[in-house]
């Protein structure tokens, strides 16, 4: 029972920007959009998260679309080492407050 | 702070023996999670323990694992007997509380890898 949907995998340049997408459709009032990212041989470590305005730190930005059934990830100079899986992850602090992560986006970012 | 540790790192065993991981969360983190990690499977959440208390181990693959948190430093993750389909990475992760001040961001251990024969 997947909560939330992205895509296997995305390429990008470079120091080009790079918008990964995610749909949560059903994504309840209290779902907090979580992402994290698991670079290779390590564990996942947390990207961003957000609930209805859109979230800028020093790693990425992320936008919430208006009805929250969708978000995007944003890096704005991908680097080599940005390469890694990218989880988009729904997390309700009220209620089962588990992790529970799905395939993940794995993102290749060419020289 | 040191961040979450786990060990062993790794651990080579035999099918049928018993494989004891440990895990010991960042200090004041109330949140404890064990993950597995396979090719096949991603990123599995096996159980978490809120204040020690165990709230959903409904990923537990089955009676051969269990998990423990005897107090707020300290968690271990125990399959026996163990057999080839348990090998994996094994990821321990804490967090504060969420919405107390803290963001619910969890924190993952480097991971230990096992492999049963």
């Amino acid at each position: 029972d997947a909560k939330t949907t992205q895509p296997n995998s995305m390429e990008s340049n470079e120091e080009e920007p790079v918008h990964l997408p995610c749909n949560h459709s059903t994504i309840s009032g209290t779902d907090y959009i979580h992402w994290y990212r698991q670079l290779p041989s390590q564990g996942p470590e947390y990207v961003i998260h957000g609930l209805t305005s859109n979230v800028n730190n020093r790693m990425a930005s992320l936008a919430i679309a208006e009805d929250r059934k969708s978000s995007t990830l944003i890096l704005h100079r991908a680097t080599l080492r940005d390469a890694a899986v990218y989880y988009c992850i729904l997390r309700d602090p009220h209620n089962n407050n588990d992790m529970r992560f799905g395939a993940g986006t794995r993102l290749t970012v060419k020289p | 702070d040191a961040g979450v540790i786990q060990s062993p790192r790794h651990e080579v065993t035999e099918m049928g023996q018993e494989v004891t991981l440990r895990c010991k969360p960042i200090s004041g983190h109330d949140y404890l999670f064990w993950y597995r990690q396979t090719m096949m499977r991603g990123l599995e959440l096996l159980i978490y323990f809120n204040n020690n208390v165990p709230i959903d181990d409904s990923g537990m693959p089955e009676d051969r694992f269990s998990a423990k948190m005897p107090n707020a430093s300290f968690s271990t993750l125990k399959i026996q007997p163990s057999e080839p389909r348990d090998s994996a990475v094994y990821f321990c992760a804490s967090s504060l509380e969420f919405g107390a001040g803290g963001t619910g961001e969890l924190f993952f251990g480097e991971g230990s890898r096992l492999t049963v024969l």
